[in-house]
């Protein structure tokens, strides 16, 4: 079964320093690969998915995010970031098939940002 | 255009009680998913419809839980005797195909506090 690891639980930076957020898979093939953002009291949002191809992929809000199969890895990074940045952050993994399938989601990672 | 909707925002329950959570997904979308997302469990997949069907319920944690999609729209997801570790947060999503490339939508949520 497939699994996401998110090793920060709450990371602080100020406004305007870069971000990078850690998200590690365990799967057996190349999953479907993805980055939501969840606002206090909001549902969450789709800041960008990788399926295949181009391992560096563009997202919504100026986000980007590398998946890296030796590593195992999908991290999310941003060169600036802004306070309205601040919530939480999931990154998930779904099975790589025709159909759909659920998603498999990290713990989460806490972003607070400093002014 | 409107996005998922679920109803009510919010409900409180006494233990025991049953009780209904609806979702409304974005019109045409074919798949429909349950998520619930706890303190203690993080974010987990409850059940997907594939049109009115449930090809995954592997999520549902005990037989109180069910789900129903009717018209290809609409779904309900009913716990029956409510137990406080009930109380969580019930995501509804939906994705305008089946393959596994789509998108999933995620609606606000139904805050469920079961005293």
């Amino acid at each position: 079964a497939q699994s996401v690891t998110q090793p920060d639980i709450h990371i602080t930076v100020s406004e305007g320093a870069s971000l990078e957020l850690r998200c590690n898979y365990s799967y057996g093939a190349t999953p479907y690969l993805f980055w939501y953002v969840q606002s206090p009291g909001q549902g969450l949002q789709l800041l960008l998915k990788y399926f295949s191809g181009d391992t560096l992929v563009q997202g919504i809000k100026g986000f980007e995010a590398e998946f890296k199969r030796s590593q195992s890895s999908f991290n999310l990074r941003k060169p600036s970031v802004h306070w309205s940045d601040a919530a939480e952050y999931f990154c998930a993994v779904a099975r790589n098939t025709g159909t759909a399938s659920k998603l498999t989601f990290g713990t989460g990672t806490r972003l607070q940002v400093t002014l | 255009g409107a996005g998922v909707s679920q109803s009510p925002s919010n409900k409180v329950t006494e233990k025991g009680k049953d009780v209904e959570l609806r979702c409304d997904p974005i019109s045409g979308h074919t798949a429909l998913y349950w998520y619930r997302q706890s303190l203690g469990q993080g974010l987990e997949f409850l059940i997907y419809f594939q049109g009115n069907s449930a090809p995954d319920k592997s999520g549902l944690p005990s037989d109180r839980f069910s789900a129903e999609r009717t018209g290809g729209s609409v779904s309900t997801l009913t716990i029956q005797r409510t137990q406080q570790e009930d109380s969580a947060v019930y995501l509804c999503a939906s994705s305008p195909r089946t393959s596994g490339q789509e998108t999933q939508y995620f609606g606000p949520g139904t805050r469920l506090l079961v005293l």
